[in-house]
């Protein structure tokens, strides 16, 4: 059974362009989570989503970033214009169940460079 | 707002010996889930262990175990016959029952020597 994928796993961009992280969650989950790590500090939520539609986006940055999870397909995190505040390790977590309190399993990461 | 505190940023243990990590967290809420994850070198985050908030029994898996005081708000992580692959950042979790978002705190740096 494979685990969440996430790709790519390293990213570097120039300020200004644009980044977009993908993530697969684990069969049988319907449940996607994404969470931000910065250098030497723990996880920080970011967006909770089901297939089409959003449930809670209250750690998302107001401008600049979205999240979007289709009914085919992975689920996207997409950051515009990027500035060298948006290096950082974003994770990606799946689940079974609304709310993840069976465990939320986590994705490789993928590692965001900004130059 | 729930938060959770790791007080201990590295720790180290000899191969084969105990060691506790320490955690504390705050709610208001009386039904909540707490785990712990594991981040080796590699950075994938590995679920290490869980416990429910309405079982009293410690959670344990294999040489992981939890000592969970409720009231004081406590849930350490004993690791057992350590061994050189445990080396890794070790982060506390909080979730509650009806929420989404895992709340963790910042992070143990555990380094197991041989």
């Amino acid at each position: 059974n494979a685990g969440v994928m996430q790709n790519p796993r390293h990213l570097v961009r120039r300020r200004g362009q644009e980044a977009r992280l993908r993530c697969s969650p684990m069969k049988g989950h319907s449940h996607v989570y994404w969470y931000r790590q910065l250098p030497e500090e723990g996880l920080k939520f970011m967006v909770y989503l089901q297939k089409e539609n959003i449930i809670d986006e209250s750690g998302m940055p107001k401008e600049r970033f979205s999240a979007e999870f289709p009914k085919e397909g992975p689920s996207i995190l997409r950051i515009q214009q990027v500035v060298r505040g948006d290096s950082a390790a974003y994770f990606c977590a799946s689940s079974p169940l609304t709310s993840g309190i069976e465990g939320q399993y986590f994705g490789p990461g993928t590692r965001l460079t900004v130059t | 707002a729930q938060t959770v505190t790791q007080s201990q940023p590295e720790m180290s243990v000899q191969e084969a010996e105990t060691v506790t990590l320490s955690c504390t967290y705050d709610t208001s809420e009386n039904n909540y889930y707490l785990f712990w994850y594991k981040q080796p070198p590699s950075r994938q985050m590995i679920l290490v262990i869980r416990q429910e908030a309405y079982k009293q029994q410690n959670a344990t898996e294999n040489r992981f175990s939890v000592n969970f005081q409720k009231a004081a708000k406590s849930f350490s992580l004993k690791i057992s016959d350590s061994q050189l692959g445990d080396t890794a950042m070790y982060f506390c979790a909080f979730i509650e029952t009806s929420g989404s978002r895992l709340t963790f705190g910042e992070g143990t740096q555990l380094t197991v020597n041989p």
